[in-house]
């Protein structure tokens, strides 16, 4: 596995608490992905960067925040979470863009009481 | 925006069988397609992938073909062994090297 980590591994939280989760890569990869995973839906993208503090809206990326201060680190917060952000995360490194491949961290499984 | 049907949603075949996984997709500038495969609890991990200038691609036992003109591209797996079953994503990046939109997956078991 390409070297990515993701922390929290696993989270609950209540409804209206703010939640960030960090994806670490070792790779020197240019693109992040922060991803959600959601029976019936695939994997659907929130937000992306392209390089540092560059970063790009999703198709489901109400909600969520991103930010990239550093190549190897990319977190995704939640500001004030609802039940409907109950997920799988996923992040995901690219090292030439969205048209080449893209490895996956191992998730992090968020729940919204 | 690039949308990605996936058929069929679960797929149940018999060991050394084969298994054939198709996708559809919409925008006609889409030029890169991968397929992931998913193990219960694990990340997706790529399996093969297949860019808009070849027909078809092969790995060992999975192959990939793709129809531009119908826009389609399908996964095939012979002599399916038990440790293929996981969920199969397929996925297409938009024209011009945009984001990838992915299927919602193909639930592969195989039995013995």
């Amino acid at each position: 596995d390409a070297g990515i980590t993701q922390s929290p591994r696993h989270k609950v939280t209540e409804t209206g608490t703010p939640v960030t989760l960090r994806c670490h890569q070792t790779e020197n990869h240019r693109y992040m992905y922060w991803y959600r995973q959601d029976p019936g839906h695939g994997l659907r993208l929130i937000h992306y960067s392209y390089g540092v503090k560059d970063t790009d809206k999703g198709e489901v990326s109400d909600g969520y925040s991103v930010s990239r201060s550093k190549t190897e680190d990319f977190l995704l917060t939640l500001e004030s979470a609802t039940s409907s952000q109950t997920s799988v995360y996923f992040c995901a490194i690219s090292e030439k863009g969205h048209g080449y491949e893209q490895y996956f961290g191992p998730g992090t499984r968020l729940t919204v009481t | 925006g690039e949308n990605v049907e996936q058929h069929p949603s679960t797929l149940s075949v018999q060991e050394g069988d084969s298994a054939v996984i198709k996708c559809t997709y919409s925008d006609s500038a889409s030029n890169y397609f991968p397929w992931y495969k998913q193990e219960l609890g694990k990340r997706p991990q790529l399996i093969i992938d297949i860019r808009s200038n070849v027909g078809e691609k092969k790995d060992q036992r999975i192959a990939v073909t793709l129809n531009k003109t119908a826009k389609h591209f399908s996964l095939h797996i012979t002599e399916t062994q038990p440790e293929d079953s996981a969920v199969y994503f397929c996925a297409a990046s938009e024209g011009g090297g945009n984001k990838l939109t992915f299927g919602t997956g193909t639930q592969l078991k195989v039995e013995l």
